[in-house]
């Protein structure tokens, strides 16, 4: 079964902290995904990534910063924590190239920011 | 018009009916559909995949694909109040490109 973790599962920093947030897959998977989640606006992509050190903007990369020095890891960077960046972070990850792939999930970090 | 949308409910089904959970998409995703399901306060897992016209079931649930329609459904038969959660549809194309529709919620009524 693939396992994607996730560092914390609840989270709680104050306003102007780094916060890291990482995420590590088991299953060799080329792509990985940083998503926010809140209520009644669904998952929104902060940031992918499809290989090794390279990274792509999702919707919504204002104020975050993602890195990917492993395969298996990609860490999800808020520069200066903000109030309005409360929220349920998702990592996931899903093979490349095959179209028919699923993504998975972590188990989320709820991240408060006081 | 978004890639995937979904109507967000909420839909109450009482216990042992049918649940209908329905999604459209744009042309700009064509090529793989999933149904997630999402506890409250837990990350979604995923229940169904189709990639064909037609129906695809796999015990209580059964994905429907409609590509000249441009909808993808899910149902679910005999519906239990474990079954209680937010429905994501999702939606990817040939790229690294995948899209989620907001969500359904779904409760059902003992």
């Amino acid at each position: 079964d693939v396992k994607v973790t996730q560092s914390s599962r609840y989270l709680v920093k104050r306003t102007g902290e780094k916060v890291f947030l990482e995420c590590v897959q088991d299953m060799d998977h080329e792509n990985m995904f940083w998503y926010r989640q809140d209520p009644g606006l669904g998952l929104r992509l902060i940031y992918f990534s499809y290989d090794v050190k390279m990274k792509e903007k999702g919707d919504i990369p204002e104020g975050y910063s993602v890195s990917r020095e492993k395969k298996e890891r990609f860490s999800l960077i808020l520069e200066s924590a903000s109030t309005n960046q409360t929220s349920m972070y998702l990592c996931a990850s899903r093979s490349r190239g095959q179209k028919y792939n699923e993504q998975f999930f972590g188990p989320g970090t709820r991240l408060t920011v006081l | 018009q978004k890639e995937v949308e979904q109507n967000s409910g909420p839909l109450s089904v009482p216990e042992g009916a049918i649940a209908s959970l329905n999604c459209t998409y744009s042309d700009r995703v064509s090529q793989s559909f999933f149904w997630y399901r999402q506890y409250s306060g837990k990350s979604p897992e995923l229940i169904m995949s189709i990639y064909s016209n037609g129906d695809k079931e796999d015990g209580r649930f059964t994905a429907q694909l409609n590509k000249a329609s441009q909808y993808v459904s899910l149902l679910i038969r005999d519906s239990q109040p474990s079954d209680s959660a937010t429905y994501l549809c999702a939606a990817s194309n040939t790229g690294n490109q995948f899209y989620f529709g907001t969500g359904t919620s779904l409760t059902v009524i003992p």
